[in-house]
């Protein structure tokens, strides 16, 4: 099972350039979410969707916005990128039927906004 | 605010037993997570405790007071592919989760 899968794996993009992050999911999950993390700091939420057609702001929304058209995929798209976007991106998702909804997260995409 | 407070970094060896703490002030709880994650990688979950307690899983036990505010994670039989980051997280009244910014483990031989 591939579980959840992003790409690309990282990316450098100029500054007010846009990019689509993508995520997508083999476990059926009905929540997923966005996660930046950046050194020394726990990893914050982006955005959320607690299922497909819903989606959520979380801690550090501005910048960024999202879609959730189907259960599987879960795009983040930074419409004008601003180095400050410089950050390592998770894609995660979780099972209500699973102890404390439990999230997985992707691999990651490591990206730089020069 | 929210708050989850964890040592920046410890050291440990090979063989040995470490525990790891955090501490958390959060709007509510419903729940602390317990995930490893090594460098370049993506975090995995490792243990979820909503009662106090001590949970055993092999070689690493998670504990839980709500009452102080206050989890540890113990890693026993210390190998060198333990050497990671370890992240606390707790799932507010809002049952979203807040991360502490998590605590390297490195083991020496």
């Amino acid at each position: 099972t591939a579980g959840i899968t992003q790409a690309p794996t990282s990316q450098i993009l100029a500054a007010g350039r846009s990019m689509t992050l993508r995520c997508t999911q083999d476990m059926r999950h009905n929540a997923m979410y966005w996660y930046r993390q950046d050194l020394g700091l726990g990893l914050r939420l982006i955005h959320y969707s607690n299922t497909a057609g819903t989606t959520g702001k979380g801690e550090v929304p501005d910048g960024y916005s999202v879609s959730r058209a189907n259960t599987d995929d879960f795009p983040l798209t930074l419409a004008s990128a601003v180095p400050s976007q410089t950050s390592v991106y998770f894609c995660a998702s979780s099972d209500s039927a699973d102890p404390g909804g439990t999230q997985y997260f992707g691999p990651g995409t490591r990206l730089t906004v020069l | 605010g929210q708050n989850i407070d964890q040592p920046t970094e410890m050291t440990a060896t090979e063989g040995a037993i470490v525990q790891i703490n955090c501490t958390y002030q959060t709007s509510g709880f419903n729940g602390l997570f317990w995930y490893q994650q090594h460098a370049g990688e993506a975090p995995t979950f490792l243990s979820y405790n909503v009662l106090d307690g001590l949970e055993e899983k092999g070689r690493f036990s998670s504990f839980l007071s709500r009452s102080k505010g206050y989890s540890y994670l113990l890693l026993k039989e210390l190998q060198m592919k333990d050497s990671a980051s370890y992240l606390c997280a707790v799932l507010d009244s809002n049952y979203q989760l807040i991360w502490g910014a998590g605590t390297k483990l490195i083991i020496k031989p």
